[in-house]
Parts: structure tokens; C-alpha cells; sequence
């Protein structure tokens, strides 16, 4: 069935660098754009990063993390990253992976959300 | 960035009850809102896509409606297992962006 499953979060210090890892299965991996998201305890849903689908030459981060944070993919793997650098207090909160559809309709490319999510990793950053 | 503005922050309502959250976007988005539900300890589930297009295996109480910058998330008949966190998201460009949620409870 179609499933992403996170890895690698871990408990570590301020400053540190975690590389999180999101396995994808029952789908066509490389089709899709994929997205990371995080959600800090107790707050709400903060898009993180995203990817384009393919070679992934297109990326795009949130102002709170960009320079800091880097996603990639490995189609060989179907596996997605998010290396994350030099982290921060504020960087704790559960990170999901997502992907999302996209389709050429009558040469109009159309967008469907994001349909299928993991089930998180956790990151604490703390001394 | 364009910023999402969900209201009310929470919401109170009985079985049975037509519930209305509403979306505003800081600007015109056409129609590349997305609504999802989170439950406690859950990922979120994707509900509405393009702005009125519900996700396949959604509950037909659920619907969503708007363009450019007002949006709305309606359930007609509220039923007890809808009690849940209700979040927008934009998807017209990057950096895409979150509504901060609205929780919903049952009476």
C-alpha cells in the first residue's frame, strides 16, 4: 500500500546536525513532488521544505529555515532527506514527510494537496 | 510569504450542528487551498483540494468553497468523530503556508 515512513530524529544538542530520511513504497516515487512539514508540541502545522519530482532541481524552504536546512531525494532509493544543520531550540517539533500529486490536464498542470503523510519523526534539540 | 488566517481559533458545536471555518489569505490564491484534519497523535488527512474538490473516501458532509483570498471549510452535520484540529494550506506558490488551525470540539 502506498506509505511514507520517517526516520532519524533523534534527541541532540544545539547546534548539531540530524539528517532526517523519509522512505516511500506503493507508489511511484519519482513522480512526485514530496514536502516536509513540522509541527512544534502543542502548535501548528509549519511547511517546511519542499522538492520538485524527478531530478528534484527544484527546492524551496521556509524563511525560518532556509540556509539551514537542506531537502533532497534519491530516486534510487525512494527515499526523501532533509539534512538539517546547526540546530536550534525552535527546530523541536515532530517532522512529517508528505508528498504531493500533481497532473497535466488539457496542458494545465493541477495541484491536489497533500495526499498521503508519514507518521512523523521526533526532533529535540536541547542541552 | 503569504499568510493564512483561519477563524474562529476554536469552535464548540452539537451533533448534528452546520459548522463554517473560514480561510483568508493575505493575498489572491485562485484556487489552491487545501483543508486538512488532524486528530490527537495523528498525521494530518487531507480533506478538500482546490479549494472545493473533496479528497476521495471524505465524508459528503464535508465541503469547501471560495477563490482569491476568502475560503470556507463547511461540515452540514456535525458528527462526533469530526472532533479534530482543521488547518488550510495554500499551495499557489512558494513558500507554501499553513492556517495556525482551528479546534473543533463536540458538545
Amino acid at each position: 500500500q502506498v506509505q511514507l515512513v520517517e526516520s532519524g530524529g533523534a534527541v541532540v544538542q544545539p547546534g548539531r546536525s540530524l539528517r532526517l530520511s523519509c522512505a516511500a513504497s506503493g507508489f511511484i516515487f519519482s513522480s512526485y513532488p514530496m514536502h516536509w512539514v513540522r509541527q512544534a508540541p502543542g502548535k501548528g502545522l509549519e511547511w517546511v521544505a519542499g522538492i520538485s519530482y524527478l531530478g528534484g532541481s527544484t527546492k524551496s524552504y521556509a524563511d525560518s529555515v532556509k540556509g539551514q536546512f537542506t531537502i533532497s531525494r534519491d530516486n534510487s532509493k525512494n527515499t526523501l532527506y532533509l539534512q538539517m544543520n546547526n540546530l536550534r531550540p525552535e527546530d523541536t517539533a515532530l517532522y512529517y514527510c508528505a508528498r504531493e500529486p500533481r497532473t497535466l490536464v488539457r496542458g494545465i498542470l493541477q495541484y491536489y494537496g497533500m495526499d498521503v503523510w508519514g507518521q512523523g519523526t521526533t526532533v529535540t534539540v536541547s542541552s | 510569504d503569504i499568510q493564512m488566517t483561519q477563524s474562529p481559533s476554536t469552535l464548540s458545536a452539537s451533533v448534528g450542528d452546520r459548522v463554517t471555518i473560514t480561510c483568508r489569505a493575505s493575498q489572491n490564491i485562485h484556487s489552491w487551498l487545501a483543508w486538512y484534519q488532524q486528530k490527537p497523535g495523528k498525521a494530518p488527512k487531507l480533506l478538500i483540494f482546490k479549494a472545493s474538490n473533496l479528497e476521495s473516501g471524505v465524508p459528503s458532509r464535508f465541503s469547501g468553497s471560495g477563490s482569491g483570498t476568502e475560503f470556507t471549510l463547511t461540515i452540514s452535520s456535525l458528527q462526533p468523530d469530526d472532533s479534530a484540529t482543521y488547518y488550510c494550506q495554500q499551495y499557489n506558490s512558494y513558500a507554501y503556508t499553513f492556517g495556525q488551525g482551528t479546534k473543533l470540539e463536540i458538545k
